[in-house]
């Protein structure tokens, strides 16, 4: 079945270090987006790739980076520079922005 | 920027009981989204409508272009119904990322 795979689920971390979440789909969609979700809060976009080798800033891109390599990944690395960066993030495919979107399952990203 | 705004931002009802979830949103958009996420966190897409009335199962949305308002019903709901659901629009073709609203955290009591 096709889908969105999002990994870890959960994940821990020292402050300080990077870490790198991974998103992986199969469904042929050319764009992705990486959103973060926080308690009490609706979700915001970070980073979105509407095509291979090519990704524009979202409203919250400050200390994140990401890359766009092939068609079916866009891994987000959460660097040092987050100032918060413990989160539930959330990977998001659509075929070409019109269509609906298709979600992952999650992130759940704690900093200790 | 578009602003996304839903209503009630909490609700708890009985089961059977009729479930009405609003959203508003300030500037025109191409698309209006409802989603649904469950405690584990994964969020399904039940409807993305641009006019008019969508219907699945139980539940149906309703958007008004003029008004900028949709709304999201659950007939005879049930506790399996609990979670949050979640309206998001996008604009400008939607290539460039949804904006949600903070979302509506339901409660179905048997």
């Amino acid at each position: 079945d096709g889908g969105i795979t999002q990994s870890p689920k959960y994940l821990f971390r020292k402050e300080g270090q990077n870490v790198t979440l991974s998103c992986e789909q199969n469904l042929n969609h050319d764009a992705m987006y990486w959103y973060r979700q926080d308690p009490g809060q609706g979700l915001r976009l970070i980073y979105y790739s509407q095509i291979v080798n090519d990704f524009q800033k979202g409203d919250i891109a400050e200390g994140y980076s990401v890359s766009r390599e092939k068609k079916e990944s866009f891994p987000l690395t959460v660097t040092s520079a987050q100032k918060n960066p413990t989160a539930f993030y959330l990977c998001a495919s659509s075929l070409q922005g019109y269509a609906g979107y298709t979600f992952g399952s999650g992130t759940r990203l704690t900093v200790v | 920027k578009n602003e996304v705004e839903q209503s009630p931002q909490n609700l708890t009802a009985q089961e059977g009981e009729f479930i009405t979830i609003n959203c508003s949103y300030s500037v025109g958009i191409s698309a209006l989204h409802w989603l649904q996420q469950h405690p584990g966190g994964g969020i399904v897409s039940l409807f993305m409508l641009s006019s008019g009335k969508k219907k699945h199962g139980r539940l149906i949305a309703t958007i008004n272009i003029q008004e900028k308002h949709s709304s999201l019903h659950i007939t005879a709901s049930h506790p399996r119904d609990s979670a949050v659901y979640i309206c998001a629009a996008s604009s400008g073709g939607g290539a460039d990322g949804l904006t949600f609203g903070k979302g509506t955290h339901l409660i179905i009591q048997p």
